[in-house]
């Protein structure tokens, strides 16, 4: 069946560092990608996406790339803010069907 | 509102009491889901409704917990008898084409 598999946290980072969350999937067929996150106290938003292969999702600095051929869309931003602390969710949708398929999340805490 | 809500926002509750979830999806998403989420833990799918289709029930966890939803409007999340391992947040969302919007979700407590 379909699965989202992403890197255990939490990740610490200092501001201004680089950050990567990874994030592999299992599908059939073309699913869409997504990350969503998650501040706290707050529900989920969706951060990117990206809907066939090759695609790049950006949004506020950070950048996904839809790679068929590793099965990956992992979560990339340059130089990572205070205000970037928050719990980050890949997740899968496939192609008309209708239940998301989220990873475990992880949690990133950036420090002044 | 443009957005998903969810009321109440927190609610603390006694073993054994049932409580009702609220929800309100965005004007004209045809599908809603209820997920939960323990502290610290992703989300746990639960139920899901498309339309008129019978909804996707499987993901609750006990029959005590049910849900409805009238047409494309509010949908309630019921949960009989509560138990101390049912407190988490419950999420609820509302989706367009492939993407979910989600609520700010309802705290529950179960003392």
């Amino acid at each position: 069946g379909n699965s989202v598999t992403q890197m255990e946290g939490p990740v610490t980072l200092s501001e201004e560092a680089f950050l990567t969350i990874n994030c592999t999937y299992t599908a059939t067929g073309y699913p869409s990608l997504f990350w969503y996150v998650q501040y706290p106290g707050e529900g989920l938003q969706l951060l990117l996406k990206a809907t066939k292969a090759d695609d790049k999702g950006s949004n506020k600095g950070f950048e996904a790339t839809y790679r068929k051929e590793t099965t990956s869309f992992h979560l990339e931003k340059g130089s990572v803010q205070v205000s970037d602390s928050a719990v980050y969710f890949c997740a899968l949708s496939n192609t008309g069907g209708f239940k998301t398929i989220f990873g475990a999340g992880t949690r990133l805490f950036v420090k002044a | 509102g443009a957005g998903v809500s969810q009321s109440p926002s927190n609610k603390v509750t006694e073993k054994g009491k049932d409580v009702e979830l609220r929800c309100d999806p965005i004007s004209g998403h045809t599908a809603l889901y209820w997920y939960r989420q323990r502290l610290g833990q992703g989300l746990e799918f639960l139920i899901y409704f498309q339309g008129n289709s019978a909804p996707d029930k499987s993901g609750l966890p006990s029959d005590r917990f049910s849900a409805e939803r009238t047409g494309e409007s509010v949908s309630t999340l019921t949960i009989q008898r509560t138990q101390q391992e049912d407190s988490a947040v419950y999420l609820c969302a509302s989706r367009n084409t492939d993407t979910q919007y989600f609520g700010p979700g309802t705290r529950l407590t179960v003392l």
